[in-house]
């Protein structure tokens, strides 16, 4: 089993959804990181998570550290957050970086 | 302020060659990190450097190989090429003070090619 785990590995949605995409870790971590990937390559850190909830434009980053999950959410989805997004953990203590298989999203006009 | 660089771009090898890639970071930070991502394995963490340091690696053979210049430029050095190796390789730079994974500012990428 994966240390972190996404989900769903594919979306589509239509323009406008309120899109949700999970990350789930088993490993004791001191940040969480949400990374956005277009293609092409280029990577851009969307948030860095220790506790709470964070909010940017119309994404909105979440974190339990209790159950080990975390959530991006995206509101009024458009197609140009097309793209797969990227959970990435730091173990903290263990120096330990560890990232997930990501989430294709694909926002259909 | 100038975003972080990395040259080249694209890159094709043979098997058993060696390969350098170089990454100049956004003026100010001190933390370099090197990634490599393929279709098969995704992003894996390469290693940081810091103040000329090598500070974290990954789970790496020692083929792959690093270092950072007082200026804070990295090069990263891949010998004994294999077919394997092939992957986009990104770096990335963060103000590095706090010794943790800080928010990282990311190159575009080499992508590299061996056959």
């Amino acid at each position: 089993k994966n240390e972190v785990e996404q989900s769903p590995q594919n979306l589509t949605a239509q323009e406008g959804e309120f899109i949700t995409i999970n990350c789930s870790y088993s490993v004791g971590i001191s940040a969480l990181h949400w990374l956005q990937q277009h293609p092409g390559g280029g990577i851009v850190s969307l948030f860095m998570l220790s506790s709470g909830k964070k909010k940017h434009g119309r994404l909105i980053a979440t974190i339990n550290i209790q159950e080990k999950h975390s959530s991006l959410h995206i509101t009024a989805s458009h197609p140009r957050d097309s793209a797969v997004y990227i959970c990435a953990v730091y173990g903290g203590a263990t120096n330990k970086l560890i990232f997930g298989t990501g989430t294709l999203l694909a926002v259909q006009p | 302020k100038a975003g972080v660089t990395q040259t080249p771009r694209y890159l094709i090898k043979t098997r058993g060659q060696q390969v350098t890639l170089s990454c100049s970071p956004i003026s100010g930070h001190r933390s370099v990190s090197w990634y490599q991502q393929t279709p098969g394995q995704g992003l894996q963490f390469l290693f940081e450097y810091f103040s000329e340091t090598q500070r974290n690696k990954g789970n790496f053979p020692g083929r792959f190989s690093g270092r950072q210049f007082s200026n804070s430029r990295s090069e990263m050095n891949v010998s004994t090429l294999e077919l394997g190796d092939s992957a986009l390789y990104l770096c990335a730079s963060s103000l590095g003070a706090s010794g943790d994974w800080e928010t990282q500012y990311f190159g575009p990428g080499t992508r590299l090619l061996v056959l």
